[in-house]
């Protein structure tokens, strides 16, 4: 059984360029979350989704970042416009939903803006 | 807000030792807490779980400790071994600001073995 896949692995964009980051959860899981890591830190939420959904957003920036699970294909976190300090690890993790199980992590995409 | 904090950003242990690792958590609603692991340049992987209708829990070499009076949360490692090396997080499930599933994480510890 896959686990949550990440892609890419490392992404390297100069600032005003796009973003897009990917997440395929756990087969069988409807419910993703996306978090945002800086170096030394804990993971801080950034937006949980169902599928075609958004359910909790508050911790996404308001501007230049989006988020989405389409009814097909992997969930995308887009940074519109990158600037230096959105540069960090991401990563997205899927549960089953139900409330109190725990979350399955992906290897993260460790952005890099120059 | 209420938040979730460690107290020992560093612990460092020989090998074969036991290893306490604690967390203090503020928010009395919580009701699940879940501790990770997370090696260098990857993702946090599940190690044990608690719900708050128990103060302890036993899994392969680790146990959780949950104190509801003070808010309190530890992971102890048995006999450690150089691969539990790793940034360890306690998470709580607030039921809020993190989802349905609500997990707030806390900054980790960086538990380092020596040989």
């Amino acid at each position: 059984n896959a686990g949550v896949m990440q892609n890419p692995r490392h992404l390297v964009r100069r600032r005003g360029q796009e973003a897009r980051l990917r997440c395929s959860p756990v087969k069988g899981h409807s419910h993703v979350y996306w978090y945002r890591q800086l170096p030394e830190e804990g993971l801080k939420f950034m937006v949980y989704l169902q599928k075609e959904n958004i359910i909790d957003e508050s911790g996404m920036p308001k501007e230049r970042f989006s988020a989405e699970f389409p009814k097909e294909g992997p969930s995308i976190l887009r940074i519109q416009q990158v600037v230096r300090g959105d540069s960090a690890a991401y990563f997205c993790a899927s549960s089953s939903g139900d409330r109190g199980r725990k979350l399955f992590f992906g290897s993260g995409t460790q952005l890099s803006v120059l | 807000g209420e938040n979730v904090g460690l107290h020992l950003p560093t612990l460092s242990v020989q090998e074969g030792d036991n290893s306490i690792i604690n967390c203090a958590y503020s928010n009395s609603a919580s009701d699940y807490f879940i501790w990770y692991k997370q090696e260098s340049g990857k993702g946090p992987q599940f190690i044990i779980d608690i719900r708050s209708n128990m103060d302890k829990r036993q899994g392969q070499r680790v146990t959780v400790l949950l104190n509801k009076t003070v808010k309190h949360l530890s992971l102890q490692i048995a006999a450690t071994q150089p691969g539990d090396s790793a940034v360890y997080f306690c998470a709580e499930n607030t039921g809020s600001g993190g989802g349905a599933d609500g997990l707030t994480f806390g900054k980790g510890t960086h538990l380092i073995i020596q040989p």
